[in-house]
C-alpha cells in the first residue's frame, strides 16, 4: 500500500491567499484526520471525519478554515484567506475503524509557509 | 480534556545505551497509551501502544510500562542505534474515543 499520500509537500504563499491540501488515504481506512503541528501547539486535532461524514471540528481554529472529504478516497483542508500565524506541518491521517484506539497512519505532512 | 504532559523535552544518550522518555495524563478514564516516533521530514509513525488492562508491553528494544495509579507511562528504549534518533511522542484516549491528547514530544539523538 502507498500509505497516506499528501500535496502539496510544501506551500509558500502570501498572506490573503487561498490554500488547499489534499489528502488520499489509505483504501479501506474509514476514518481521516487532519492535524497541525507548530512548535508552540505541538500535534492539534483540526478535524475527523468517519465514513466521509465530519464529526468534530471543534479543532479548526477559525472560520478561515473549512474541510471536506467528497468521497473515501479524497479529502482537502482549505484555509482562505492565510494568514502568517497560519504557517505550520498539516498532516492527514487515517484509520480502520471509528476511533483513534487503533493504529493512525500520518501522510507525510504539507508544509505551508505563509509569508 | 486530557493533558499529556511529556519529559524530557530533548534526551542525548551515547550509541548503545538505554533511553526513557516519561508522560503523565490527567484523565484517570483513559485507556489506551500510544507512542510515535517521528523521523525528519516524515510524519509520526506508531511504534508501540498499551492499554490500560496490562502494566507492561515490549517489543524487540523497546518497552513501555504503565501505571494507571499515578498516570503516567513510559518509553524505555535499550541498546540505542542512530537510527533511533527521532522526535518521540506519548499520547493518551479513552477506549472508542477518536481524540488523541498528544505531549509536547522528545527529541533524542544518539550519539556514535
Amino acid at each position: 500500500d502507498a500509505g497516506v499520500i499528501q500535496s502539496p509537500r510544501h506551500e509558500v504563499t502570501e498572506m490573503g491567499q487561498e490554500v488547499t491540501l489534499r489528502c488520499k488515504p489509505i483504501s479501506g481506512h474509514n476514518s481521516l484526520f487532519w492535524y497541525r503541528q507548530t512548535m508552540m501547539r505541538g500535534l492539534e486535532l483540526l478535524i475527523y471525519f468517519n465514513n466521509n461524514v465530519p464529526i468534530d471540528d471543534s479543532g479548526m481554529p477559525e472560520d478561515r478554515f473549512s474541510a471536506k472529504m467528497p468521497n473515501a478516497s479524497f479529502s482537502t483542508l482549505k484555509i482562505q484567506p492565510s494568514e502568517p500565524r497560519d504557517s505550520a506541518v498539516y498532516f492527514c491521517a487515517s484509520s480502520l475503524g471509528q476511533g483513534s484506539t487503533g493504529e493512525l497512519f500520518f501522510g507525510e505532512g504539507s508544509r505551508l509557509t505563509v509569508l | 480534556g486530557e493533558n499529556v504532559e511529556q519529559h524530557p523535552s530533548t534526551l542525548s544518550v551515547q550509541e548503545g545505551d538505554s533511553a526513557v522518555i516519561k508522560c503523565t495524563y490527567s484523565d484517570s478514564a483513559s485507556n489506551y497509551f500510544p507512542w510515535y516516533k517521528q523521523e525528519l521530514g516524515k510524519g509520526p509513525q506508531l511504534i508501540i501502544d498499551i492499554r490500560s488492562n496490562v502494566g507492561e508491553k515490549k517489543d524487540q528494544r523497546i518497552a513501555v510500562t504503565l501505571n494507571k495509579t499515578a498516570k503516567h507511562f513510559s518509553l524505555h528504549i535499550t541498546e540505542t542505534q542512530p537510527e533511533d534518533s527521532a522526535v518521540y511522542f506519548c499520547a493518551a484516549s479513552m477506549r472508542d474515543d477518536y481524540k488523541l491528547s498528544f505531549g509536547a514530544g522528545t527529541t533524542v539523538t544518539v550519539r556514535a
